[in-house]
């Protein structure tokens, strides 16, 4: 399969900073990646789509102003979570496929964010 | 009414045992179907991926979707304890929509 790559794995970070998360993909070249959240316990929330060279495309209720999703090159995205905040703390997974659909979707590791 | 259901579990059974994990879905649109493991702060890996209805058999693993009842079921043959953790099954057109996960635990 694909292999996405993410990083960092895990951040801790004081509330009201900003966190830059990266999501690569390795061996291939991704026009789309998806951006997801996951609490304990519970199932991935799709936040957002990413495409490369436009805007990100943004789920209902999740602030485009806060992650900030840039996709810059057909191999990068990039979320930053911006002024930060407790709640935010999560666990964040990038997927992307091998064509436009969010199909056969192949998962970075994800990271754990904690914002204290 | 959540888009695809999961019982979340846990699921405990002894090493050897079949397992059956079970999913429903309420959209008839859906054409893609999968499975992923997830362990422990980890990112999901794919397990199986089936296109419409039937069958897919990859070693020990066998997925089958029934879109007549909205149904999608993962069984995992001679389980070990290394199958121990939380599996997702998800399904979609455009994109994907997740089941909260099924924790399962293999006793040796």
């Amino acid at each position: 399969g694909a292999v996405v790559s993410q990083h960092p794995s895990w951040v801790i970070c004081k509330s009201g900073t900003s966190v830059k998360i990266e999501c690569r993909s390795l061996d291939f070249q991704a026009t789309t990646m998806f951006w997801y959240r996951q609490f304990p316990k519970q199932s991935l929330m799709l936040m957002a789509t990413s495409n490369e060279g436009s805007k990100a495309t943004y789920e209902q209720g999740v602030e485009k102003d806060k992650f900030l999703i840039n996709h810059a090159s057909l191999t990068l995205s990039t979320l930053t979570v911006t002024s930060a905040h407790p709640e935010d703390s999560s666990f964040y997974i990038c997927s992307s496929t091998l064509g436009h659909r969010n199909t056969e979707a192949f998962f970075g590791q994800g990271t754990r964010l904690t914002v204290v | 009414q959540k888009e695809v259901e999961q019982d979340p579990g846990p699921l405990s059974v002894p090493e050897g045992a079949i397992v059956s994990l079970n999913c429903t879905y309420s959209n008839s649109a859906f054409q893609y179907f999968m499975w992923y493991r997830q362990y422990s702060r980890k990112g999901p890996e794919l397990l199986m991926y089936t296109y419409s209805s039937g069958n897919k058999e990859d070693g020990r693993f066998t997925a089958q979707v029934d879109k007549s009842s909205k149904y999608i079921s993962l069984f995992i043959r001679d389980s070990q304890p290394s199958d121990s953790a939380t599996y997702l099954c998800a399904a979609g057109l455009n994109k994907l929509v997740f089941g909260a996960g099924t924790i399962l635990r293999v006793k040796s």
